[in-house]
């Protein structure tokens, strides 16, 4: 069975400071998703990583994929309280089925 | 911009009940997925749909579920008699024929079964 797993599952940050959030995953996959969730709300594309080294920025956020390591990244550089949310990755075990597994979710929380 | 849109926004309903979840996909997508978020834990996914067949579904997408697109432009999950643990968040989500890798999801229904 595929696992998904992210750590931290809680995080606590100052503004300003950086922080990764790790996604790993146990099997084969060269797809990997970030998602963000705000509280009851639906969930928002953040970045799609289609191969082995792929790297991807926007704004304070940056995502890699390591596919032989099976683990993903995302960076958050010099933390904004607008960043608080819930940061899913989600792993396309099969290519091609797009059958999301998701992780377990890191929810963060930036302090002012 | 185009939205995936989900209707009810709450639903609540019976043990035993049958319940229909409603989704309208963004117009030119082809393929649709319904997802589920039990309070508090991650999305899992149930069921994906192409030119009017299943194309993927999970172990929790039993015969209590179905899937159809009775028009052009709707998107419905039926549970046939709830259950307690179907309370849930479902969401629905779409992506287009070029684009696949990229699910565009709805607003999602809390579905609260009693």
């Amino acid at each position: 069975e595929l696992k998904v797993e992210q750590n931290p599952l809680f995080l606590s940050m100052q503004e300003g400071k950086n922080y990764t959030i790790y996604c790993n995953y146990s099997t084969t996959s060269d797809r990997l998703y970030w998602y963000r969730q705000d509280p009851g709300k639906s969930l928002e594309s953040l970045f799609v990583l289609l191969s082995n080294g792929a790297v991807k920025q926007e704004g304070r956020l940056m995502a890699s994929l390591d596919t032989k390591a099976r683990l993903s990244t995302l960076h958050i550089t010099a933390a904004v309280h607008d960043l608080s949310a819930t940061y899913f990755c989600a792993v396309d075990p099969s290519s091609g089925t797009y059958k999301y597994i998701f992780g377990t979710g890191t929810r963060l929380k930036v302090l002012a | 911009e185009p939205e995936v849109t989900q209707t009810p926004s709450h639903q609540v309903t019976q043990m035993g009940q049958e319940v229909i979840l409603r989704c309208v996909p963004i117009s030119n997508h082809l393929y649709f997925y319904w997802y589920r978020q039990i309070l508090g834990q991650k999305v899992e996914f149930l069921v994906s749909f192409y030119n009017n067949e299943i194309s993927e579904k999970s172990e929790i997408f039993d015969d209590q579920f179905s899937v159809e697109r009775p028009d052009g432009s709707n998107f419905t999950l039926k549970i046939r008699s709830t259950k307690l643990e179907d309370s849930a968040m479902y969401f629905c989500a779409s992506s287009p024929l070029d684009r696949r890798e990229t699910q565009y999801f709805g607003p999602g229904t809390r579905l609260l079964v009693l």
